[in-house]
């Protein structure tokens, strides 16, 4: 099993929609981050949590900590927002710390 | 402000050679992680350097080696190439100290191709 485990794996929306990626892992970590990866490689960070919610513009992120699962929304969903979501969690085992990844979500939002 | 600068974008190497590839973190950054990208086992976390040191290491073999320098550039060596080896290379660079308070800001990646 999978340390971090993402869902849906793929989703196709209609624009507008609202959307939800989920994101459960089964590690200790000090902080999780969302990033959005664009065809050709380019990735961006959208969120990085250690605990409660964040909003940034139409994105919002929440984790819970205790339930070890934390969900991506996407609100009124736009053609640009097509992208791969992936959800990364710090992680401290072994003595040392590293960064551990989901295998992404790939979102296509239709005009 | 330049954002994460990563040479060369593209390369192609055969097996049995050895590659160098370069990082360059935004100004004032001072840790820099490397992560390799393929189909089948996605994103994975090579190390990290934080003030020429190395501070956390993936589950990577000893070919793959790596080294920042005082300005905070940092290059990843891997030898001895496998085609396994073909990846999309990517590092990010943090403001932070401690590795797990930093936003990260990745470069565009190296596309790395061994035949």
């Amino acid at each position: 099993k999978n340390e971090v485990e993402q869902s849906p794996q793929n989703l196709t929306a209609q624009e507008g929609e609202f959307i939800t990626i989920n994101c459960s892992y089964s590690v200790g970590i000090s902080a999780l981050h969302w990033l959005q990866q664009h065809p050709g490689g380019g990735i961006v960070s959208l969120f990085m949590l250690s605990s409660g919610k964040k909003k940034h513009g139409r994105l919002i992120a929440t984790i819970n900590i205790q339930e070890k699962h934390s969900s991506l929304h996407i609100t009124a969903s736009h053609p640009r927002d097509s992208a791969v979501y992936i959800c990364a969690v710090r992680s401290t085992q072994g003595g040392s710390e590293k960064l551990v990844f989901g295998k992404g979500m790939k979102l296509t939002v239709n005009p | 402000k330049a954002g994460v600068t990563q040479t060369p974008r593209y390369l192609i190497k055969t097996r049995g050679q050895q590659v160098t590839l370069s990082c360059s973190p935004i100004s004032g950054h001072r840790s820099v992680s490397w992560y390799q990208q393929t189909p089948g086992q996605g994103l994975q976390f090579l190390f990290e350097y934080f003030s020429e040191t190395q501070r956390n290491k993936g589950n990577f073999p000893g070919r793959f080696s790596g080294r920042q320098f005082s300005n905070s550039r940092s290059e990843m060596n891997v030898s001895t190439l496998e085609l396994g080896d073909s990846a999309l290379y990517l590092c990010a660079s943090s403001r932070a100290i401690r590795w797990n308070t930093g936003e990260l800001f990745f470069g565009e990646g190296s596309r790395l191709t061994v035949l």
